[in-house]
C-alpha cells in the first residue's frame, strides 16, 4: 500500500494568515494528488485535484503543487470559512489511501 | 447535477453482514464512471473501502478485502457494499461517491453519507 502522511496534524491560525499544510507518500504518484475539504457534520469536497487543479467553484486562495512524493496545499489567505480539517488522497494506486487528516483552528 | 443518497441499516449487531446502497440520480450510469465507497470512524479519518469501474471490476482496501462485495446495479442507477462479519471496528460513517477523471481520478461528488453502529 501507498502510505500517506500529512503534517501537521493540526495547526492554528488567524483569519488572513497564509496557510500551509503538507503531504508526502510513501513512494512517487506522480502528480495523481488530490485534496479535500471536510467541515464538522458534512461530506467531504473536493478541493484540487491532481495536484494543482482548482476544482470548479473553489475559491483562488487555495491552491496545490508538488508531484512524485511531496505536496502542498496551500491557503494564501484565511478566511472564517476555511476553518475545517483536510486530507490528502493519492489516485496513483488502484488501493487509493487518504492521509490521516489536518485539522486547522481557530487561533 | 449529480446527487448521491446512501441508505442502510443504521444499527447492527457483530457478526452480521451490513448492506448499503447508494441511490444516484442526475446521471445514467450507462455512461460509464467509476464508483467508490469511503468510511470514517467517529472522530477519526477517512478510510477508503473500494472501488467498482463501469466495466465490473473492483478494488478493495487490502485490511478489507476478505469481507467486502462492492456491485453495479445499472437497471437502478445505484450501487451496493457488503460487508460481511461486522464488529464494533466498523462502527463508521459511510459515504458514495462517483470517481470523476478515469482510473487515475478523484472523489467528486459524495453523497451525505450514513452511520452505522455495530452494538450488540
Amino acid at each position: 500500500d501507498i502510505q500517506m502522511t500529512q503534517s501537521p496534524s493540526s495547526l492554528s491560525a488567524s483569519v488572513g494568515d497564509k496557510v500551509t499544510i503538507t503531504c508526502r507518500a510513501s513512494q512517487s504518484i506522480s502528480s495523481y494528488l488530490n485534496w479535500y475539504q471536510q467541515k464538522a457534520g458534512k461530506a467531504p469536497k473536493l478541493l484540487i485535484y491532481t495536484a494543482s487543479s482548482l476544482q470548479s467553484g473553489v475559491p483562488s486562495r487555495f491552491s496545490g503543487s508538488g508531484s512524485g512524493t511531496d505536496f502542498t496545499l496551500t491557503i494564501s489567505s484565511l478566511q472564517p470559512e476555511d476553518f475545517a480539517t483536510y486530507y490528502c488522497q493519492q489516485s496513483y494506486s488502484n488501493t487509493r489511501t487518504f492521509g490521516q487528516g489536518t485539522t486547522v483552528e481557530i487561533k | 447535477q449529480v446527487q448521491l443518497q446512501e441508505s442502510g441499516p443504521g444499527l447492527m449487531r457483530p457478526s452480521e453482514t451490513l448492506s448499503l446502497t447508494c441511490a444516484v440520480s442526475g446521471f445514467s450510469f450507462s455512461s460509464g464512471y467509476f464508483w467508490g465507497w469511503i468510511r470514517q470512524p467517529p472522530g477519526k479519518g477517512l478510510e477508503w473501502i473500494g472501488n467498482i469501474y463501469h466495466n465490473g471490476n473492483t478494488y478493495y482496501n487490502p485490511s478489507l478485502k476478505s469481507r467486502v462485495t462492492i456491485s453495479l446495479d445499472t437497471s437502478k442507477n445505484q450501487f451496493s457494499l457488503k460487508l460481511s462479519s461486522v464488529t464494533a471496528a466498523d462502527t463508521a460513517l459511510y459515504y458514495c461517491a462517483r470517481q470523476w477523471g478515469g482510473s487515475y481520478g478523484w472523489f467528486d461528488p459524495w453523497g451525505q453519507g450514513t452511520l452505522v453502529t455495530v452494538s450488540s
